[in-house]
């Protein structure tokens, strides 16, 4: 079995502060792990994913994240964040053997001016 | 909290038939609703947006006679998957969004055309 937990249901932050949305997970099985942006009325949209390999990845509009083994998280971060980030971020994980996808319950982020 | 099904979660068919898969929210009402498939080892790829009462929007490259939605009511929307090929085999995953637009997942469907 796998569970992934999002510690924040909503995070409120100011443009161009910085953002960090945790994503926690467990697994029995290696896993890949993605994150997810979905704006208003819109479906999900790819926002970066790790396979393998180095363990920062960067992804689209200025996010990366972090995969930590040992402490099993893949937080997402941005340095400087928009008002066109405002929306709901899903973390998911998928086992290795692409045979279970399990979601986060996601973190709406709004950003104020 | 909220709560998505699927049914099936399993479905082996031969090539040529039709599969249905129903995509249920268990305690609130959605009028949006969201149908995304996964490749193995990749990520979901949207195919279309359902909305209560009327017809779907579909992705580019998404076959809208191949793959038929109906969403007939505030807790239901179907996909089926017509003449399906073993290309069609996939992980079928639905997503339901309440009025406060929060969205839920469902367990998603394995579907394997032989």
């Amino acid at each position: 079995a796998q569970s992934v937990t999002q510690l924040d249901s909503q995070v409120p932050v100011f443009e161009e502060a910085p953002v960090e949305l945790r994503c926690n997970y467990s697994s029995s099985v290696s896993v890949y792990l993605f994150w997810y942006v979905q704006y208003p009325n819109q479906g999900l949209q790819l926002l970066l994913k790790y396979l393998s390999g180095s363990t920062l990845v960067k992804g689209i509009n200025g996010f990366e994240a972090e995969f930590n083994k040992s402490q099993t998280s893949f937080h997402l971060r941005k340095p400087s964040v928009h008002i066109s980030d405002t929306a709901e971020y899903f973390c998911a994980v998928l086992s290795v053997a692409g045979n279970m996808l399990t979601f986060g319950g996601g973190t709406r982020l709004m950003v104020k001016p | 909290g909220a709560v998505v099904s699927q049914h099936p979660s399993w479905v082996i068919c031969k090539s040529g038939t039709s599969v249905k898969i129903e995509c249920r929210s268990l305690d609130f009402q959605a009028t949006t609703m969201f149908w995304y498939r996964q490749f193995p080892k990749q990520s979901l790829m949207l195919m279309a947006t359902s909305n209560e009462g009327s017809k779907a929007t579909y992705e580019q490259g998404v076959e809208k006679d191949k793959f038929l939605i109906n969403h007939a009511s505030l807790t239901l929307s179907t996909l089926t998957v017509t003449s399906a090929h073993p290309e069609d085999s996939s992980f079928y995953i639905c997503s339901a969004e309440d009025l406060g637009e929060t969205q839920y997942f469902g367990p998603g469907t394995r579907l394997l055309v032989l």
